[in-house]
């Protein structure tokens, strides 16, 4: 099946700083990825849908200005935490799908962002 | 609003057969999905279904009644590996993906 790498899988970063997030589609043209955000033990929870050359579409109640969504190519979409704090720390996972009927979604590793 | 029902938690024994229950009310239907997902790890698909009736997958099965807004997924001759959390996701008319809480489902010896 359809590959999607994230990358890190884990990072640790100071409060006030900006950390980025990058999903990669390595066998398929994604035209558009999801960013998701999961808290323990909770479902997850749509933030943006980024679509290729274009500005993302935020879901309400997430702040574009705190989560930057580029996605300027095919294969390659990033998320930016700017001025993290620590209730931003969770674990971001994306997600893409390769077109077919099925809509399946194929999810990167997931990243755990942890906000000192 | 939209809703997406399932048990919260499920205990089984190896080698049993488990079936988790999902009923969902959305704007729309345009097909529902089951993920596994391991404590740490990104979700991982494990079935689609559009259309009423059951899809069978090697060890996991699931079911769509359109006309109830319920889905189940069945899992046989459960293995410890099974011991994760599973996500029912539904597609509404906007082809947006509304989630479940999720089942965690504990597999003992």
């Amino acid at each position: 099946g359809a590959v999607v790498s994230q990358h890190p899988s884990r990072v640790i970063c100071k409060s006030g700083t900006s950390v980025k997030i990058e999903c990669r589609s390595l066998d398929f043209q994604a035209t558009t990825m999801f960013w998701y955000r999961q808290f323990p033990k909770k479902s997850l929870m749509l933030m943006a849908t980024s679509n290729e050359g274009s500005k993302a579409t935020y879901e309400q109640g997430v702040e574009k200005d705190k989560f930057l969504i580029n996605h300027a190519s095919l294969t390659l979409s990033t998320l930016t935490v700017t001025s993290a704090h620590p209730e931003d720390s969770s674990f971001y996972i994306c997600s893409a799908s390769d077109g077919r009927d099925t809509g399946e979604l194929f999810f990167g590793e997931g990243s755990r962002l942890t906000v000192l | 609003g939209q809703n997406i029902d399932q048990p919260t938690e499920m205990t089984a024994t190896e080698g049993a057969i488990v079936q988790i229950n999902c009923t969902y009310q959305t704007s729309g239907f345009n097909g529902l999905f089951w993920y596994q997902q391991h404590a740490g790890e990104a979700p991982t698909f494990l079935s689609y279904n559009v259309l009423d009736g059951l899809e069978e997958k090697g060890r996991f099965s699931s079911f769509l009644s359109r006309s109830k807004g319920y889905s189940y997924l069945l899992l046989k001759e459960l293995q410890m590996k099974d011991s994760a959390s599973y996500l029912c996701a539904v597609r509404d008319s906007n082809y947006q993906l509304i989630w479940g809480a999720g089942t965690k489902l504990i597999i003992k010896p």
